[in-house]
Parts: C-alpha cells; structure tokens; sequence
C-alpha cells in the first residue's frame, strides 16, 4: 500500500530563514505527487503538485518542492520564510496512478512556526 | 466564485443523535469525498463518490453514512453509532483521477 511520511510534526524558524519541509512515499509507479497548506479552522489549499512534467516544481507564495525518485521525496522549501507562512502543511499522494480511483493519502502534518 | 461550500461551520450533536453535514459544490466536478481531520493524525478518508448515485467507503466508514443524489452535493451524516464523533471534517471535489482535490472550509463538531 502506498504511504507518505512527513518527518516532523513541529518545525520553528526565524523569519528570514529557510523553510524545509520534508516529505517521503512510498509508490511502485511514478506518482502524482501535491502539497497542500492549512491554516486554523479553514480547509487545505493547494500549494503545488509534481505531474511528471518537471522535477522541481514552483506554486503559490513562493514555495516550491522537488521531486528525487532515488530519494522517493517531495521536500517543500521556501528560501525566506514570513510570518504568514505559519501554518500546517500536508504532503499528497494519489495512490491509484493510471487507475479510476482519485483519493488522495495525506501524510500526518506538519506545523510550521514562524518566530520574528 | 467557483467553490465548495461546507455548513454549518460549528455542529453540536447530543447523546443518541444523528446529524448531518452539508457539502456543495459549483464547479461541476464528478468526484466528492469525506475526510476526517483528527490533531497530529492528518486527514482520513471516509467515503468517496465519483459519480451521481455511487459511493465507497472509505478507510473509517463505520458509523457514518452518505447520499449523492446530485453532482452538487454529498451530505455526511455522522450516526448514533459514532461514538467518537468529535472531530474536524472535510468535503473535496476533484475534476478527474490524479488532480488536485478542492477543499471547502470544514465543520467543526462537538458533543454536547
């Protein structure tokens, strides 16, 4: 069965700082591939998704995420991370890749604190 | 605006109740699906519909039941026999297999 991992449920940096996200599947065919963002009480957003087009792959607010299939990971980064950014962000894969099922599985989260 | 709309925001459901959340979306996509958004689990699917008059279960299914009469709207009801029906829930649409889901904005619902 497909998964995905996001170690990490808590990350804190500064303002200014890199932003690292790190995210890990598992999937015997090439998946599709999506990071989406959630802030307090609200739905998930879609920040960026890998389709095979490209291996890094650029989205809203700045972010961008690339794919390594040796590495079987989809880190999201941010080289300057905002107050805004503060949030919790979550890792997507489509498990049935060429198939009729579209549902997605989330990784577990992970929380991002942005300190001034 | 092209959307989902999830309501109520906030839900309160009293001992041996059944309550229903509503989910409707204008953006003419066929596939609707339930998740369940519990602290540090991520987000768990409940049932999923591709197609008007069809749905799945999903992965906690259990105590919790669907319709999809119109392309518009996937009602969830959460059941008496739920008995842990404390949780954050969300509806998505999706246009085709292996795109983005949509999400709408959640219900929050609580025991009373």
């Amino acid at each position: 069965a497909q998964s995905v991992t996001q170690l990490g449920s808590h990350v804190s940096v500064s303002e200014g700082a890199l932003v690292l996200l790190r995210c890990n599947y598992s999937s015997s065919v090439p998946p599709y591939l999506f990071w989406y963002v959630q802030y307090p009480n609200q739905g998930l957003q879609l920040l960026l998704k890998y389709t095979s087009a490209a291996t890094l792959v650029k989205g809203i607010n700045g972010f961008e995420a690339e794919f390594k299939k040796s590495e079987t990971s989809f880190h999201l980064t941010k080289p300057s991370a905002h107050m805004s950014d503060a949030a919790e962000y979550f890792c997507a894969v489509s498990p049935n890749y060429g198939g009729s099922q579209g549902n997605l599985i989330f990784g577990k989260g992970t929380k991002l604190s942005v300190k001034p | 605006d092209g959307g989902i709309t999830q309501s109520p925001k906030y839900l309160f459901r009293k001992e041996g109740q059944n309550v229903t959340l509503s989910c409707e979306q204008n953006l003419n996509h066929d596939a609707m699906y339930w998740y369940r958004q519990d602290p540090g689990q991520g987000l768990r699917l409940i049932y999923y519909s591709q197609i008007v008059n069809d749905f799945q279960k999903g992965d906690i299914a259990e105590g919790y039941s669907v319709s999809r009469e119109k392309k518009e709207s996937f009602p969830l009801t959460v059941t008496s026999a739920q008995k842990n029906p404390t949780a954050f829930y969300l509806c998505a649409s999706q246009s085709r297999v292996n795109q983005p889901q949509h999400f709408g904005d959640g219900t929050r619902l609580s025991i009373l």
